[in-house]
């Protein structure tokens, strides 16, 4: 079936170091992929996303590749801040729902 | 524009109790759809309406669980009676495409600040 892993957390970095979150993706077909964020206390907002294979989602300094050969979208950033402190979602879509990952937690320490 | 909004933020009830939660979508979005996060796990699918039918319920986990979008606009899931089980964050989300566009298109789904469910 459709899935997606993403790897566990809590993570925690120093400010302005480089931050990877890994995703990877079990589905038939070419999904829609995405990563979406949630800060303290909001909901879920999406963050950036890819629809086809070798496409590069960025948004806000992330970017994330579409990586149809290793089944892979993951998120990085180059140099994080502490308001990245969130917990960030790896989803596709697949037939207009959402299928998620368990979700990573960043905190970032000035 | 208003974004997704749901009420209540936050329930406390105790088992065996009914509880209901809503889910006002972006004005003019055809398209709701519930996802449930349980304990700190991944959020899950529950069900996704068109307007006010129901598009697909496959997740809905039991008949304990009935959503009801009546008019098309918002939409209330109604949990009764509640278990321990049912604990989580509820979060509705809505989207604009309309017809069978959305279950090819990558488009966005809005998402409200969800509800925070505990049974005692």
């Amino acid at each position: 079936g459709n899935s997606v892993t993403q790897m566990e957390g809590p993570v925690t970095l120093s400010e302005e170091a480089f931050l990877t979150i890994n995703c990877t993706y079990t589905a038939t077909g070419y999904p829609s992929l995405f990563w979406y964020v949630q800060y303290p206390g909001e909901g879920l907002q999406l963050l950036l996303k890819a629809t086809k294979a070798d496409d590069k989602g960025s948004n806000k300094g992330f970017e994330a590749t579409y990586r149809k050969e290793t089944t892979s979208f993951h998120l990085e950033k180059g140099s994080v801040q502490v308001s990245d402190s969130a917990v960030y979602f790896c989803a596709l879509m697949k037939w207009g729902k959402l299928i998620f990952g368990q979700g990573t937690e960043l905190s970032v320490k000035p | 524009e208003a974004g997704v909004t749901q009420f209540p933020s936050h329930s406390v009830i105790e088992k065996g109790q009914t509880v209901t939660l809503r889910c006002d979508p972006i004005s003019g979005h055809d398209n709701l759809y519930w996802y449930r996060r349980v304990m700190g796990k991944e959020i899950k699918f529950l069900l996704h309406f068109v307007k006010e039918s129901k598009q697909d319920e496959s997740g809905m986990p039991n008949n304990r669980f009935l959503a009801e979008r009546t008019g098309g606009t918002y939409s209330t899931l109604k949990v009764q009676p509640a278990e321990l089980e049912d604990s989580g964050v509820y979060f509705c989300a809505s989207s604009q495409e309309r017809g069978g566009l959305n279950i090819l298109s990558g488009n966005e789904q809005f998402f409200g600040p969800g509800t925070r469910l505990t049974v005692l």
